[in-house]
């Protein structure tokens, strides 16, 4: 089965902080995704990664920056957080190549953050 | 595909009645097509999955869903449901990106027993 897990479930910061969300994935997929969940919204895709040190922005990059230097880990970077970050943040990876059905992602657990 | 529509954001039936969840997707070439579920408290899982082949496609827990591709549509379905079915369903097909995913706004499911 393939694991996809966060660092927190939830988190509480200040405006002005800067926040560090990570995300870990144990079946060696090469593509990995971060989400922001909101509701009547769905699912927005912020930033994703296809390999080691590549990132691509989503469709909504504005605010958060990216960091992928292990194969298996992608943190998603919220420079100076702002309440309207406050947010439920979603992790994802997909495999590439054979074995894989194309497009299919594995989604982790969840961050709640909130943003005083 | 590059957006992905939902036709309701909420629904609520009882136990036993039949579901149907709208899906239309732009076309964008590849029809890779998913159906993923949100039980309350847990993580994104999912349900089903569409690629080639018989556009009747089965997944976890009786549900089903059927592309109509002169329709874009992938409609979800199930004929009786549970209490236990009470979940957040979103849509998703391929997004602009590569490898990436379009996901509809979703629609809430109450199931009342």
């Amino acid at each position: 089965d393939v694991k996809v897990t966060q660092s927190s479930r939830y988190l509480v910061k200040r405006t002005g902080e800067k926040v560090f969300l990570e995300c870990v994935q144990d079946m060696d997929h090469e593509n990995m995704f971060w989400y922001r969940q909101d509701p009547g919204l769905g699912l927005r895709l912020i930033y994703f990664s296809y390999d080691v040190k590549m990132k691509e922005k989503g469709d909504i990059p504005e605010g958060y920056s990216v960091s992928r230097e292990k194969k298996e880990r992608f943190s998603l970077i919220l420079e100076s957080a702002s309440t309207n970050q406050t947010s439920m943040y979603l992790c994802a990876s997909s495999l590439i190549g054979e074995g894989s059905f194309p497009y299919e992602q594995y989604f982790g657990p969840g961050t709640r953050l909130t943003v005083t | 595909a590059q957006s992905v529509s939902q036709h309701n954001h909420h629904v609520i039936l009882s136990e036993a009645a039949s579901l149907e969840l709208g899906c239309n997707y732009s076309y964008g070439g590849t029809v890779n097509l998913f159906w993923y579920v949100q039980y309350p408290g847990q993580h994104l899982q999912l349900l089903l999955k569409y690629f080639s082949g018989d556009p009747l496609v089965k997944g976890i827990k009786g549900f089903e869903a059927e592309f109509i591709k002169s329709k874009f549509s992938f409609n979800l379905r199930k004929p009786s449901v549970q209490w236990s079915d009470t979940a957040e369903y979103f849509c998703a097909a391929p997004g602009s990106g590569y490898s990436t995913l379009t996901f509809g706004k979703g629609t809430m499911l109450l199931v009342s027993p």
